[in-house]
């Protein structure tokens, strides 16, 4: 069974400071990851996602993340956090594509900036 | 396009009354779910659909039914409201065949207070 895993359930860094969010998971199979965002009272935005290819993946809003496998980790980063960056963030694995459609979360990390 | 609906956005229920949640999607989506989110939980699954009558359940599903009788609509009823389930819920949907068929795209979600 896939399951995630995120460290720290709220984070706090300083406006321009490096923003690093971690998640790791298990899957039996090779994984799909992704990274959505929730702003308060709000639905969730996908921020970005591994799927295959490059381990390095780019998103919207500055944010990227690296896959390893090697790790099972799949961390999200920023380098520079804008106040604007506050929301809770949230690590998602399905089990490669195909016929598997479920997602499996994390249970979030809520970014706090501060000025 | 406007993605994917839910309503109502609020609501608020005795115990032991009924209601449906209401989804909708524009994307010709075959894939849709629902999702509870409790604080500290994450998202887990609770029920999803793979076509028009086709559907099954996830991590959570007990106290809730579904049916998939239109690829647009996936509606989710509680038959007799607890208070363990007051949550926020929240609808998404993706494809099966294309180019985002690896993306869920979520609703605004309905906020649900059981008395």
């Amino acid at each position: 069974a896939q399951s995630v895993t995120q460290l720290g359930s709220h984070v706090s860094v300083s406006e321009g400071a490096l923003v690093l969010l971690r998640c790791n998971y298990s899957s039996s199979v090779p994984p799909y990851l992704f990274w959505y965002v929730q702003y308060p009272n709000q639905g969730l935005q996908l921020l970005l996602k591994y799927t295959t290819g490059a381990t390095l993946v780019k998103g919207i809003n500055g944010f990227e993340a690296e896959f390893k496998k090697s790790e099972t980790s799949f961390h999200l980063t920023k380098p520079s956090a804008h106040m604007s960056d506050a929301a809770e963030y949230f690590c998602a694995v399905s089990e490669g594509g195909g016929s598997n459609y479920k997602l499996t979360f994390g249970k979030g990390t809520l970014l706090t900036v501060n000025p | 396009n406007a993605g994917v609906t839910q309503t109502p956005k609020f609501q608020v229920l005795k115990t032991g009354q009924s209601m449906t949640l209401q989804c909708a999607q524009d994307m010709n989506h075959e894939y849709m779910s629902w999702y509870r989110q409790d604080p500290g939980m994450g998202l887990r699954l609770i029920h999803y659909s793979v076509g028009a009558g086709i559907t099954d359940q996830g991590e959570v599903p007990n106290g809730y039914n579904v049916s998939r009788s239109t690829t647009e609509d996936f509606p989710l009823r509680l038959l007799s409201a607890a208070p363990s389930q007051t949550s926020v819920y929240f609808c998404a949907s993706r494809g099966l065949a294309g180019i985002t068929t690896d993306t869920q795209y979520f609703g605004p979600g309905t906020r649900l207070t059981v008395l």
